[in-house]
């Protein structure tokens, strides 16, 4: 079975500064990968994913992730941290060929942004 | 947010007792999902359905049964509740049952079994 690995259960960064949120996958074969979050109180919602061509990938509020099959790796980065980015992300994964029942969450990245 | 409504969304239950939570959709998504998440182990899937009466079992089903008798409804129920299932349920919806077809989550219901 896929799993997800996110480095860091919290995160802080000042504001202005270089988000970075690791997540590694097991598969050999490249799967889909998505990031995830959520912000309190609330379910989660789609910030980017990937499936196939370019693996740069770019979501919304300024993230972006890239794929990198070598390093079975899908960080997400945005380069200036703004307050309102302070929440919970979650890398997930899924193997091609399956639906999203097989999807597999990691334990996810609380970000907090300092002033 | 997706049309997706969430009830209750807190409640304190005791030991023993049988829980119903509610999730309506307004997308006419034909997917629906119920998860679990808790601190140290992100979301888990409980059960799933991939139409109405259509359902299956997912990772930490056990305790848990499901109904869907309408395309916008998906009942979670726990026939005899636990103090290890205490923990926030969400409902996600997506249009089709792959990847490609991203989940959409409700806000979620705050169970406490004590």
């Amino acid at each position: 079975a896929q799993s997800v690995t996110q480095l860091g259960s919290h995160v802080s960064v000042s504001e202005g500064a270089l988000v970075l949120l690791r997540c590694n996958y097991s598969s050999s074969v490249p799967p889909y990968l998505f990031w995830y979050v959520q912000y309190p109180n609330q379910g989660l919602q789609l910030l980017l994913k990937y499936t196939t061509g370019a693996t740069l990938v770019k979501g919304i509020n300024g993230f972006e992730a890239e794929f990198k099959k070598s390093e079975t790796s899908f960080h997400l980065t945005k380069p200036s941290a703004h307050m309102s980015d302070a929440a919970e992300y979650f890398c997930a994964v899924s193997d091609r060929g399956f639906g999203n029942e097989k999807l597999t969450f990691g334990t996810g990245t609380r970000l907090t942004i300092i002033p | 947010d997706a049309g997706i409504t969430q009830s209750p969304r807190h409640k304190v239950t005791e030991t023993g007792t049988p829980v119903t939570l509610r999730c309506h959709q307004t997308e006419n998504h034909r997917y629906m999902y119920w998860y679990r998440q808790d601190p140290g182990h992100g979301l888990r899937l409980i059960h799933y359905s991939y139409g109405v009466k259509d359902t299956d079992k997912g990772e930490v089903s056990d305790g848990y049964s499901v109904s869907r008798s309408k395309t916008e409804d998906f009942l979670l129920t726990l026939e005899s509740a636990t103090s290890s299932q205490t923990s926030v349920y969400f409902c996600a919806i997506s249009e089709a049952g792959t990847p490609n077809s991203p989940l959409h989550f409700g806000n979620g219901t705050r169970l406490t079994v004590t």
